[in-house]
């Protein structure tokens, strides 16, 4: 089966830096791979998604990178704000089946 | 209201109990999922369904069984709660075909067996 590796399991960034989450996936028919935001207390959500057909998305201040030959992606998230202090979790999939999902990152923005 | 709710959202028992976790949900969606998360594993998948007459095991399903009632509701059952089943279980729903195949958590309910 797929095997999602993420890193770094913590992150703690400066408010208004970048923040980078990467993520490598084992399975090659994999061609589904979205970051879910956890906040704490709450179940994951869906902050954007990147499929296999696209090398890099972008929505405003987040963006996923993904690199297929290497099977990594990574979470890009700019100009940080405190409320983006979360759990961050990437995941694998191929056309939207069974998900596996990475680790985990606990990302904390130091106002 | 919430689109996926779960009860009890905590709940502590004893080894050797059986316990039922519910999910139900309003976004009529056909699949849904129930999954595990430890501090440090991530989400793991227990079972899911993708639709009412199907029922399939995911990566840890030792120990829990699952049942598919309806559309709307999806029960996810330990015969004998062991101590390592202390956990936070998600139940979750998706539609691929409105094209992304997004998941949707409920809030979770967190399992504490002594």
């Amino acid at each position: 089966g797929e095997n999602v590796e993420q890193h770094p399991s913590t992150l703690s960034v400066q408010e208004g830096d970048s923040a980078v989450i990467k993520c490598t996936y084992s399975d090659s028919a994999s061609n589904y791979f979205p970051w879910y935001k956890q906040e704490l207390g709450k179940g994951p959500q869906l902050i954007i998604d990147i499929r296999s057909n696209v090398g890099e998305k972008k929505d405003q201040r987040i963006a996923v990178t993904l690199n297929k030959t290497a099977k990594h992606f990574s979470l890009h998230i700019t100009e940080t704000q405190p409320e983006d202090s979360a759990v961050y979790f990437c995941a694998a999939s191929r056309a939207g089946n069974q998900f596996y999902f990475g680790t985990g990152t606990s990302l904390t923005v130091i106002p | 209201d919430a689109d996926v709710t779960q009860t009890p959202r905590n709940r502590i028992t004893k080894t050797g109990k059986r316990i039922m976790l519910e999910c139900s949900q309003t976004k009529g969606h056909d699949r849904m999922y129930w999954y595990r998360q430890d501090p440090g594993l991530g989400l793991r998948l227990i079972y899911y369904s993708f639709d009412v007459k199907d029922i399939n095991k995911g990566e840890i399903s030792d120990g829990y069984s699952v049942s598919r009632q309806a559309q709307a509701k999806f029960s996810l059952s330990l015969e004998s709660a062991i101590p390592n089943q202390t956990a936070l279980y998600f139940c979750a729903t998706s539609d691929p075909g409105q094209g992304t195949g997004e998941l949707f958590f409920g809030e979770g309910s967190r399992l504490t067996v002594l």
